[in-house]
């Protein structure tokens, strides 16, 4: 059991490249979750997905697009990167409902967009 | 605008004595705050949660209390342990499942 995996862990890109963070989980989740951190800013959640087929706008969507194609799969797009975009990603997945709230994490994607 | 704040970035304390991380939320419709614990270069994991019907719960050395009209949660850990050295983060939930995470502790705990 893998938990949640994403890939890659490391990438470098030049403003104005393109980019697609995976994401995958293999516990049967319904909801998965796309944040990033910067420093000073805790996590803050890009978009979201509450099954398959569905995305969700979160707090800071702008510069990015998702899909959700497969349950167990949640990809983040960045069609034109900025320096802005500069920050460690994490993928998450959860339960749907009451009492499963908690949300399980990938380990990140460090991405620097010089 | 910030919903959780942390506003203690750091916290050092001696190994056995009590943690206490501190958390405020400004959204009185938050239904359910968690604690993740994160170590570098990983995730965050979960480390225990509260619903806003409660105000204490409480596993194994963590606990945690809710102060509703405060709009204010901590989290204790007696006793502290080296391993227990790791940046905290309060998170509140609101609509589907939805987390605001506020912007973290690190806890040193000295051996």
């Amino acid at each position: 059991n893998a938990g949640v995996t994403q890939t890659p862990k490391f990438r470098v890109l030049k403003t104005g490249q393109s980019m697609t963070l995976l994401c995958a989980q293999d516990m049967n989740h319904e909801y998965m979750y796309w944040y990033r951190q910067d420093p000073g800013m805790g996590l803050r959640l890009i978009h979201y997905s509450v099954g398959e087929g569905t995305t969700a706008k979160g707090e800071v969507p702008d510069g990015y697009n998702v899909s959700r194609l497969k349950k167990q799969n949640f990809l983040l797009g960045l069609e034109s990167a900025a320096p802005s975009q500069t920050s460690v990603y994490f993928c998450a997945s959860s339960y749907v409902g009451y009492p499963y709230n908690e949300q399980f994490f990938g380990p990140g994607t460090r991405l620097t967009v010089l | 605008d910030q919903q959780v704040k942390q506003n203690s970035p750091s916290l050092s304390v001696q190994e056995g004595r009590i943690s206490i991380l501190n958390c405020d939320y400004t959204n009185s419709m938050f239904d359910y705050f968690l604690w993740y614990k994160k170590y570098p270069a990983e995730g965050p994991t979960f480390l225990i949660s509260i619903s806003s019907i409660k105000d204490k719960n409480e596993d194994g050395r963590f606990t945690v209390f809710l102060n509703k009209s405060a709009k204010h949660l901590s989290l204790h850990i007696v006793p502290s342990q080296p391993g227990d050295s790791a940046v905290y983060f309060c998170a509140a939930r609101s609509g589907a499942n939805n987390l605001f995470f506020g912007t973290g502790t690190r806890l040193t705990v000295i051996p």
